[in-house]
Order: structure tokens, then sequence, then C-alpha cells
């Protein structure tokens, strides 16, 4: 079946515009995962959503961050005013449920650069 | 707070010696653990987890981890390299009962030489 998808693959954008960054999960999942990769910062927990419950956001770096997802099942992530240190490959996941024991399955990422 | 520790950035192997991988955690209870595999420009695979059934668990491509509490470690190891085991690999943190959030080391190049 279907993996998990994100679009773009890679953005490039200039300093001080916002983007956005899709995640389509695996169909039935409700548990949605984004993180983000960097040099700097290694692989670090943003935001997850776990069916119509409030999503935990304790791993957003600022308020230049948000993310929704909409009907359960698509997500988007939002960077406004993009600065040079958000420059990351952005990972979404999903799994079946939000507890510990069940898989995680990765999507390919967005590769953001800002210049 | 949890936390995990992949001691080497970078491990080299020659093709069909032994891969070890080192992970360490800080966790005040028992958590979950995982390794997972990156190749480039891919996203992450799961290659095993411990969940506290059998303290060594075995994954995929021949992959396997022994859970030592006593020592707070769970280790990748794999007999015999493959040219194709040539990736990063992390090894990861989730607490029992939570979101499934993963808290992840800083990851570890493996490079196999022919």
């Amino acid at each position: 079946g279907a993996g998990v998808s994100q679009s773009p693959s890679n953005k490039v954008t200039e300093k001080g515009k916002d983007v956005e960054l899709r995640c389509d999960p695996i169909s039935g999942h409700t548990a949605l995962y984004w993180y983000r990769q960097s040099l700097g910062q290694g692989l670090e927990f943003l935001i997850y959503f776990q069916g119509n419950s409030a999503p935990d956001k304790s791993g957003l770096p600022s308020d230049r961050f948000s993310a929704e997802r909409t009907g359960g099942s698509v997500s988007t992530l939002t960077i406004q005013r993009t600065q040079q240190e958000d420059s990351a490959v952005y990972l979404c996941a999903s799994s079946l449920k939000g507890e510990s024991s069940y898989e995680q399955y990765f999507g390919p990422g967005t590769r953001l650069t800002v210049t | 707070a949890q936390s995990v520790t992949q001691l080497g950035s970078h491990v080299s192997v020659s093709e069909g010696a032994l891969v070890l991988l080192r992970c360490n955690y800080s966790s005040s209870v028992p958590p979950y653990l995982f390794w997972y595999v990156q190749y480039p420009n891919q996203g992450l695979q799961l290659l095993l987890k411990y969940t506290s059934a059998a303290t060594l668990v075995k994954g995929i491509n021949g992959f396997e981890a022994e859970f030592k509490k006593s020592e707070t470690s769970f280790h990748l190891t794999k007999p015999s390299a493959h040219m194709s085991d040539a990736a990063e690999y992390f090894c990861a943190v989730s607490a029992r009962g939570n979101t499934g959030k993963l808290i992840f080391g800083q990851g570890t190049t493996l490079q196999v030489k022919p």
C-alpha cells in the first residue's frame, strides 16, 4: 500500500518568506508526527497529532512554527518569516495509534533551504 | 528527561566484519527502544524495537540488538557487514504509555569498505 508522502521534496525560499510543507499519512493511521533533521540539532520532535485531540506542540522551536491536521488526515507544517536556521529536512511520520508500542512510518522528507 | 547517546558518529568496517553500533539511554523507567536506518535522501526505516518482551531483539536485514538494563544500553550488531548496510543509523527512545514521540540519538554513519 501507499506509504507516507510529503511535498514538496525540496523547497528553496528566501529569508523572511513563509513556507508550507505537506504530509499525507498512511490511510487509517490516527497519529501523525513531525520531526526536523538538521546538522546542528540532529533529529528532533516538533509536533504530534492524535485523532481529534489537542496536538502536542512541545517541540515547536518558536511561534513562527505552526501545524494543522485537517479531517484527521493531511497535515501542513507552516513556517512564517523563515530564517536561515530553519534550513533542515522536515520528516513526517504516521502510526496506527499514538502509543510507543506502535511503529512509526516515515515519509521521505522535505528539504528546506533558506537563502 | 529521557536522552539517548550514540557513541561514535562514524564507524567503518570491512565487508564481512562484525558491525557494532553503540547506544546508551537515560530514563527513569525502562523505555521502549528503537533502531532506525536512513539511506541517502530517504526517510527512516525501522530496523527493530524493544518493548520489554525478549531482551535480545532480532530485526530486519540480519541486525539484532540486546537490551541491558544494568548498562542502560541497546547496542546494535550484525555478524557480517554487507556493502548495502552503508547508511546512517539512529537509536531512539520513547516513554511507555506516552504519545509515542521519539527522542533520537545523534546518529552513526556506517561505512563498509570492500
